[in-house]
């Protein structure tokens, strides 16, 4: 079955850094991958997604890059801003969804 | 609007009850989730319903019963948990049945503990 790793566990960053969170999955069929980011007792919100036929997708300070032949995808989060500090998920999906481990993001002001 | 309602927000049960967790959506979305999240943790998939019917079951155990009774709700039926059971519950719905690779909405969970 499907596998996805993530790092870093925990990433620290200055407000209006850049912030990269790197994700691998295992099974080549996978052809969706989401990120979502939870707040602290709050719901998992998808933030951006993409589909294996695209290679970079964009929105805002947002942006998420795929490479299928390495079977990895990132999220770059540019500007960073306090409330940008959260939990979050990628995910891949083929047959179901499987999430990464995490990755905690604090943004200092 | 993009709302998916759980409730009870909280729930706290014995070993020996017997509870439900109800689920709730209203955009037309055709496929309905389960997911367990356990505190630092990913969520977990445990069931996947597809236009009403079950489509996915991960080697659930049989103390956790889904139901779909119509398009819009799915109840999670809950009877002799064990305290490993304690989690965060969420439901999510997506817009097609028949494919889990699309955008999936989540709703806030119900906070399970078991005494």
């Amino acid at each position: 079955g499907e596998n996805v790793e993530q790092h870093p566990s925990t990433l620290s960053v200055q407000e209006g850094d850049s912030a990269v969170i790197k994700c691998t999955y295992s099974d080549s069929a996978s052809n969706y991958f989401p990120w979502y980011k939870q707040e602290l007792g709050k719901r998992p919100q998808l933030i951006i997604d993409i589909r294996s036929n695209v290679g970079e997708k964009k929105d805002q300070r947002i942006a998420v890059t795929l490479n299928k032949t390495a079977k990895h995808f990132s999220l770059h989060i540019t500007e960073t801003q306090p409330e940008d500090s959260a939990v979050y998920f990628c995910a891949a999906s083929f047959q179901k969804l499987v999430f990464g481990t995490g990755t905690r993001l604090l943004v200092s002001p | 609007d993009t709302e998916v309602t759980q409730t009870p927000k909280h729930l706290v049960m014995g070993m020996t009850n017997k509870k439900s967790l109800k689920c709730e959506q209203h955009m037309g979305h055709r496929a309905m989730y389960w997911y367990k999240q356990k505190a630092k943790k990913p969520p977990e998939l445990m069931f996947v319903y597809s236009y009403e019917k079950l489509s996915i079951n991960e080697s659930v155990p049989s103390r956790f019963s889904p139901e779909c009774p119509n398009s819009s709700l799915l109840n999670l039926h809950l009877h002799a948990l064990q305290p490993e059971d304690s989690a965060l519950y969420l439901c999510a719905s997506s817009q097609e049945g028949g494919t889990v690779n699309q955008p999936q909405h989540f709703g806030d969970g119900t906070r399970l503990s078991i005494l």
